[in-house]
């Protein structure tokens, strides 16, 4: 298994502020993927960071909103922009391990935003 | 694109055995995840089925048909501490984006004494 750490692991953020949340993995990773999942709802990919590369966003997620970096192997941050109540989520870090019949998840980080 | 169905809710009584459906819709398949997410917490990792067929461990046992787009968790002699949501989650293969799933709404379950 991966020891996949977030930090913050929770937070109350106020409205029009930004945030940036912290992924380490205790060993090295090729992608890593940065998830959310709000209240009640399952999980939906935002976006895929590479490291080296400028990341991949879904449709219905930007640059500008969830501005990711990947300055090594092993850690990648992702923020949250200009924040609204509607950005209150879980929002998780993912990574692929071994011959890619594992993937594993981090802690989450639980913000809500007033 | 991907469509994944599971049912919204199911309960159970301990000890019992509980099979949890999906079905998907998929191009490019690439393995099929199974995750248990208590309220308040990050999913964790159940099972992964990539060929056809049972794929068991302890309790737990996840089944794939991928001809049918169908698979199934089986989780028996159910426990109070089994009651949580379980995602079912599709990777689709497109390009090297390996490792991106795509997840269905999650089924929660409920165990009674």
């Amino acid at each position: 298994s991966a020891v996949i750490s977030q930090k913050p692991s929770r937070d109350i953020c106020q409205r029009g502020t930004s945030l940036t949340i912290q992924c380490q993995v205790d060993s090295q990773v090729t992608m890593m993927f940065w998830y959310r999942q709000q209240p009640g709802q399952s999980l939906t990919l935002i976006a895929t960071a590479n490291q080296g590369s400028e990341a991949t966003y879904e449709s219905g997620f930007v640059i500008d909103k969830f501005p990711i970096s990947r300055p090594n192997l092993t850690f990648s941050t992702l923020t949250v922009s200009n924040m609204s109540p509607e950005d209150s989520s879980i929002y998780l870090c993912s990574v692929e391990l071994g011959t890619g019949n594992t993937i594993y998840f981090g802690e989450g980080s639980w913000l809500t935003v007033v | 694109g991907q469509n994944i169905d599971q049912p919204t809710e199911m309960t159970a009584t301990e000890g019992a055995i509980v099979q949890i459906n999906c079905t998907y819709q998929t191009s490019g398949f690439n393995g099929l995840f199974w995750y248990q997410q208590h309220a308040g917490e990050a999913p964790t990792f159940l099972s992964y089925n990539v060929l056809d067929g049972l794929e068991e461990k302890g309790r737990f046992s996840s089944f794939l048909s991928r001809s049918k787009g169908y698979s199934y968790l089986l989780l028996k002699e159910l426990q109070m501490k089994d009651s949580a949501s379980y995602l079912c989650a599709v990777r689709e293969e497109r390009g090297s984006t390996l490792g991106r799933l795509y997840f269905g709404r999650g089924t929660q379950l409920t165990v009674w004494p």
